[in-house]
């Protein structure tokens, strides 16, 4: 069980480039999420799925896009890349928060992004 | 939409003493409250939660206060030890709204020997 991965950990682009962030979950979640880390602004929702083939826009939407095609997969886009979009992005995963079940979000190992 | 504020940014403690970390939030309709605890180059761990229906939660050395009047929470660290040093995240969240979590800006805690 190797609950939340991402791919790739680490990547350098230039501005204009294109890219796509890959997050996998093992656990039969329901919704899915992607976040941004910056220093001293802690985490913040960029966008996120209740199921499969929805989405739908978090805090920080602009400049991103996401497809859930299947359920265990989550996909974050960045179709022309800007240096504000530098940051460690995370993916997590979680149950739909009913009533006395836990909705702890499960994170991935994040993926260090920098565009010059 | 919700709104997390939390303070301290930055604590300093010595070994054995205890931390107090505070959140306030905005949406009254936010009724669960997990606390995230992340190391260096980690990933955001849970470490504590508490849901609106509950005042204290504790678990060994951790412990969570919420007051739903006040629209504030805290978590409570006590017999700090250096494995404590890290950053930690308060967050609320509405159950009926996808789960979708709002994270304060985070404290760093440091344990000094």
């Amino acid at each position: 069980n190797a609950g939340v991965t991402q791919t790739p950990k680490f990547r350098v682009l230039k501005t204009g480039q294109s890219m796509t962030l890959l997050c996998a979950q093992d656990m039969n979640h329901e919704y899915m999420y992607w976040y941004r880390q910056d220093p001293g602004m802690g985490l913040r929702l960029i966008h996120y799925s209740v199921g499969e083939g929805t989405t739908a826009k978090g805090e920080v939407p602009d400049g991103y896009n996401v497809s859930r095609l299947k359920k265990q997969n989550f996909l974050l886009g960045l179709e022309s890349a800007a240096p504000s979009q530098t940051s460690v992005y995370f993916c997590a995963s979680s149950t739909p928060g009913t009533s006395g079940r836990a909705v702890e979000q499960f994170f991935g190992p994040g993926t260090r992004l920098t565009v010059l | 939409g919700e709104n997390v504020e939390q303070h301290p940014s930055t604590l300093s403690v010595q070994e054995g003493d205890s931390a107090v970390i505070k959140c306030t939030y905005s949406d009254s309709a936010s009724n669960y409250f997990p606390w995230y605890k992340q190391e260096l180059g980690k990933r955001p761990q849970l470490i504590i939660d508490i849901r609106s229906n509950v005042g204290e939660k504790k678990d060994q050395r951790i412990a969570v206060t919420l007051n739903k009047t006040a629209k504030h929470f805290s978590l409570h660290i006590t017999e700090t030890q250096p494995e404590d040093s890290a950053v930690y995240f308060c967050a609320a969240l509405n159950t009926g709204t996808a789960s979708k979590l709002t994270f304060g800006t985070g404290t760093r805690l440091q344990v000094t020997l």
